[in-house]
């Protein structure tokens, strides 16, 4: 199956910085990624969906200038957690479309994660 | 909000078959079935879909009623490494913003030797 690979795979930091997640899809095109975020003991929950070349579009509650998304190529989006404080630590996890799938393959595959402790 | 609904958690014996449920009553003509799984820290890894006919693949298979209400994933022999949640989840296939895929709170299924 398709590849899509997350770095860094772990980041601590302190409060009030800025951290950036890198989501690549390795070995096709992705016109649209999508950021998650899971609690531990939680299920995932959809942040913002990314297209190539455009403005992310975020779910009801994610605050946009807070979590800034960028989908600058077909291979690439990262997000970038503005001013992070403890709250936000979490497993923030990419998920990559491929564009060229046929209907009878999936066509949407997931990174590995990144977890974010925030001190 | 997901249009789903498992049971929160199953055991299975190791060596023998899962069967994992799901409802989805309110599904459309045009939405898939998806099923992916989480292993503990891991990103979701894709297992299968469908729309109205079974499906198999090297993972599992995957069982759709007639009226497409209720699905059953079978993993024909589990293993421990089979352990993890699983989600089932239902979307139109698109691209841009269309079909998102929206995850329940999936089931987590427990195999044991």
């Amino acid at each position: 199956g398709a590849v899509v690979s997350q770095h860094p795979s772990r980041v601590i930091c302190k409060s009030g910085t800025s951290v950036k997640i890198e989501c690549r899809s390795l070995d096709f095109q992705a016109t649209t990624m999508f950021w998650y975020r899971q609690f531990p003991k939680k299920s995932l929950m959809l942040m913002a969906t990314s297209n190539e070349g455009s403005k992310a579009t975020y779910e009801q509650g994610v605050e946009k200038d807070k979590f800034l998304i960028n989908h600058a190529s077909l291979t690439l989006s990262t997000l970038t957690v503005t001013s992070a404080h403890p709250e936000d630590s979490s497993f923030y996890i990419c998920s990559a479309r491929d564009l060229f799938a046929g209907s009878s393959y999936n066509e949407q595959f997931f990174g590995p994660g990144t977890r974010l402790t925030v001190l | 909000d997901a249009k789903t609904t498992q049971p929160p958690s199953m055991d299975c014996a190791e060596g023998r078959a899962a069967n994992l449920p799901c409802n989805h009553s309110t599904i459309s003509g045009n939405e898939y079935v998806y099923w992916y799984r989480q292993i503990h820290s891991q990103g979701p890894q894709y297992i299968i879909h469908g729309l109205k006919n079974n499906e198999t693949n090297e993972m599992a298979s995957l069982i759709i009623t007639e009226d497409r209400k209720s699905s059953t994933l079978i993993l024909p022999h589990a293993t421990l490494r089979d352990t993890a949640v699983y989600y089932c989840i239902v979307r139109v296939k698109g691209s841009g913003n269309t079909g998102k895929l929206i995850f329940g709170q999936g089931t987590t299924l427990q195999v044991k030797p």
